[in-house]
């Protein structure tokens, strides 16, 4: 199975801040790699696919990254609607797994 | 506007089964893979099941292999997860989320969950 490390863990931001999320596989990915934002109580959201596609309606402050084993969310000019859990995901391979999650607190 | 609602969560024993059902609507639930994934109190996303438009092709994860059944039923657009041996561990929020297939396996559209809880 295809191990994803996610880091930080929390991250403690202000609204304007540009920050950057790292998930880590354990074996290459190709590109096959998507984001999730959750807030509390709610479903997951999709914000990017392949690595790097944003989904419709996600606005273009969310940008992806990263090829083969490393990879990243960027975050620039946060906005108080984006305190949230960040989870990344594997599709290059069954069982699908998630990283372990990114809570983006505000500072 | 695309739905998926799931249903059929509750409190069951261990050793108890759950059948939950996800119902789609708005969009072609033929041309679509459709998944479970859970998540536990507290904790991260977990993918549990996933099948593909034609149910040709299913797989597990391996904490439920040999005690969940996934299938679907495209007549009636719906989406099922026979869950049986219910363990503690099972405990968590079920969610339905669609695919697209042809190893494009993320998830664009989720169901808002159904919970279980496996409890004496």
């Amino acid at each position: 199975d295809i191990q994803m490390t996610q880091s930080p863990s929390t991250l403690s931001a202000s609204v304007g801040d540009r920050i950057t999320i790292t998930c880590r596989a354990s074996q290459s990915l190709n590109t096959w790699l998507a984001w999730y934002q959750q807030k509390p109580g709610k479903a997951p959201d999709l914000l990017i696919y392949k690595t790097s596609t944003l989904e419709t309606g996600v606005p273009s402050r969310f940008s992806g990254s990263g090829s083969g084993t490393q990879f990243t969310l960027t975050i620039s000019n946060l906005q108080p609607d984006d305190f949230a859990t960040y989870y990344c995901q594997q599709y290059n391979s069954y069982p699908l797994t998630f990283g372990g999650g990114t809570k983006v607190e505000i500072k | 506007d695309v739905q998926l609602v799931e249903s059929g969560g509750g409190l069951a024993k261990p050793g108890g089964s759950l059948r939950l059902s996800c119902a789609a609507s708005g969009f072609l639930f033929t041309s679509y893979g459709m998944n479970w994934v859970r998540q536990a109190p507290g904790r991260g996303l977990e993918w549990v099941s996933g099948i593909t438009r034609n149910s040709k092709n299913i797989h597990y994860a391996d904490s439920v292999r040999g005690r969940f059944t996934i299938s679907r039923d495209n007549a009636k657009d719906s989406l099922y997860l026979q869950m049986d041996s219910l363990r503690a561990e099972d405990t968590a929020v079920y969610y339905c989320a669609r695919d697209w297939g042809f190893g494009e396996i993320y998830m664009d559209v989720w169901g808002k969950g159904t919970t279980v809880t496996v409890s004496s």
